[in-house]
């Protein structure tokens, strides 16, 4: 167990919707992490907060969003589904947010889009 | 952008014997590297990593990784695999400096015969 919480664990929906994942960092840490892992992307990083703040973006697409509360837990926000967007989604924190640090894993959320 | 090669897609072994999963990074300054191991339907597990000091790193479930910057590579290895072995195993490189979603490579499946 990494300490990383994500809900929920699946999630099935339709096209054009709109979904939230959640996660809940280790107690302590103030940077996370989103990630997607599709069977023709593989893992993508999509994007970092840090103690609130957006740090770094990756391959995310404009339908999605995210943001980090004062409590540090993460949303991530899907809309507009589409099929492709069937996946599995990770979240990860680690501690120092500063300098590189060790990601540790939550158990994802498995979005089917139908 | 950073990119991560694992150039097996699958290994199978025998069990009880060694094994050695590839990998390598195209980057000039020595980045920030990770293994994870992600069993069937679970989320990604920290094996090891190395961020700079003794080349050779040590990591859990018996693992060990070696930094060749000669050889831009950072493979992993295991002297005698357990059937509980079997899972998918990802390299992933980091760039440091505190905006650092990890670059992942596409994975190596690794069967255990018995």
């Amino acid at each position: 167990d990494s300490g990383v919480t994500q809900t929920p664990k699946h999630l099935i929906t339709a096209t054009g919707q709109r979904v939230t994942l959640r996660c809940s960092p280790r107690s302590g840490d103030l940077s996370v992490y989103w990630y997607q892992q599709s069977l023709d992307q593989g893992l993508q990083f999509l994007i970092q907060y840090y103690n609130g703040e957006e740090r770094a973006k990756g391959n995310i697409l404009e339908r999605f969003s995210a943001q980090q509360f004062p409590d540090l837990h993460s949303e991530l926000n899907l809309s507009s589904l589409e099929l492709g967007d069937s996946a599995l989604y990770f979240c990860a924190s680690s501690g120092l947010g500063v300098y590189t640090d060790t990601q540790y894993f939550g158990p994802g959320t498995r979005l089917t889009v139908l | 952008a950073q990119s991560v090669t694992q150039p097996d897609i699958h290994i199978t072994v025998s069990e009880g014997a060694s094994l050695e999963l590839r990998c390598n990074y195209p980057y000039g300054a020595t980045p920030y590297l990770f293994w994870y191991v992600q069993s069937p339907g679970q989320g990604l597990q920290l094996l090891l990593k190395y961020f700079s000091g003794d080349t050779l790193v040590q990591g859990i479930k018996g693992f060990e990784a070696e930094f060749k910057r000669s050889q831009s590579s950072f493979n992993l290895r295991k002297p005698s695999v357990h059937w509980s072995d079997a899972a998918e195993y990802f390299c992933a490189v980091g760039a440091g400096g505190g905006a650092d979603g990890l670059t992942f490579g596409k994975g190596t499946h690794l069967i255990i015969q018995p």
